[in-house]
């Protein structure tokens, strides 16, 4: 297992499309987050599972944001009806419980565009 | 509410130099971790290093090292003998216990090391 992976990297769409997108932890950790990076900003919290449980989310995950996580392991995070202002890069990262090394560890990003 | 302030945009260096980056934090927490992230042009964001609230010692990794004062909730990162290869976007970041661990980060510092 070399890391944290995401699919796919890049995607653009159409406004008022529906995504998806997929992000695959390192295997051992059960802790998975997803945050939104626009450009020149840093990452903002969307939302985090413990195993399969959804504990957590952001103001900024509206209505039209849905993420999963059914077995605990890889998780999904589906965006419906797009806006423009959905254009950024979506970001993944797992760690190992918060009780031992609570360090995340980032994916590559799934950069979306929506025209 | 956690808040992280990087209130460098861009910090310019010639190969061999020392940079130093700033990271003001807030928190109502007592147990955190303060972390330091890489994003290169690639995209990715890379861990460096993490430090927990109760551990004020600071420490040298390499080229890099670190300064926490809990007394002026500042957590500075500095490189030693920059290189090329630090060149990069760096995230200083926050999380809290009670918040689930979920990261807060702060704007980010541009470093360019020049030849």
């Amino acid at each position: 297992d070399t890391g944290v992976s995401q699919d796919p990297r890049h995607k653009i769409t159409k406004r008022g499309q529906n995504v998806t997108f997929r992000c695959d932890p390192i295997s051992e950790h059960n802790r998975l987050y997803w945050y939104r990076q626009t450009l020149g900003q840093g990452p903002e919290f969307l939302t985090y599972f413990q195993n399969e449980a959804q504990l957590e989310k952001s103001r900024l995950l509206s209505d039209r944001f849905s993420a999963e996580r059914p077995k605990g392991s890889f998780s999904t995070l589906e965006i419906q009806r797009t806006e423009q202002g959905d254009s950024a890069m979506y970001l993944c990262a797992s760690s190992l419980p918060a009780s031992a090394h609570n360090e995340q560890f980032f994916g590559p990003g799934t950069r979306l565009t929506v025209l | 509410a956690q808040k992280v302030t990087q209130a460098q945009t861009e910090i310019s260096v010639v190969e061999k130099e020392d940079v130093t980056l700033d990271c003001v934090y807030e928190t109502r927490d007592t147990t955190y971790y303060l972390f330091w992230y890489k994003q290169p042009p690639s995209g990715e964001l890379v861990f460096l290093i993490r430090r927990n609230s109760f551990d004020e010692q600071n420490e040298i990794s390499g080229r890099y090292s670190w300064n926490f004062q809990k007394s002026t909730s500042s957590f500075n990162f500095t490189i030693t003998a920059s290189q090329v290869v630090d060149s990069a976007v760096y995230f200083c970041a926050l999380s809290e216990r009670a918040a689930g661990n979920k990261l807060t980060f702060g704007g980010g510092t541009r470093v360019l090391v020049k030849p």
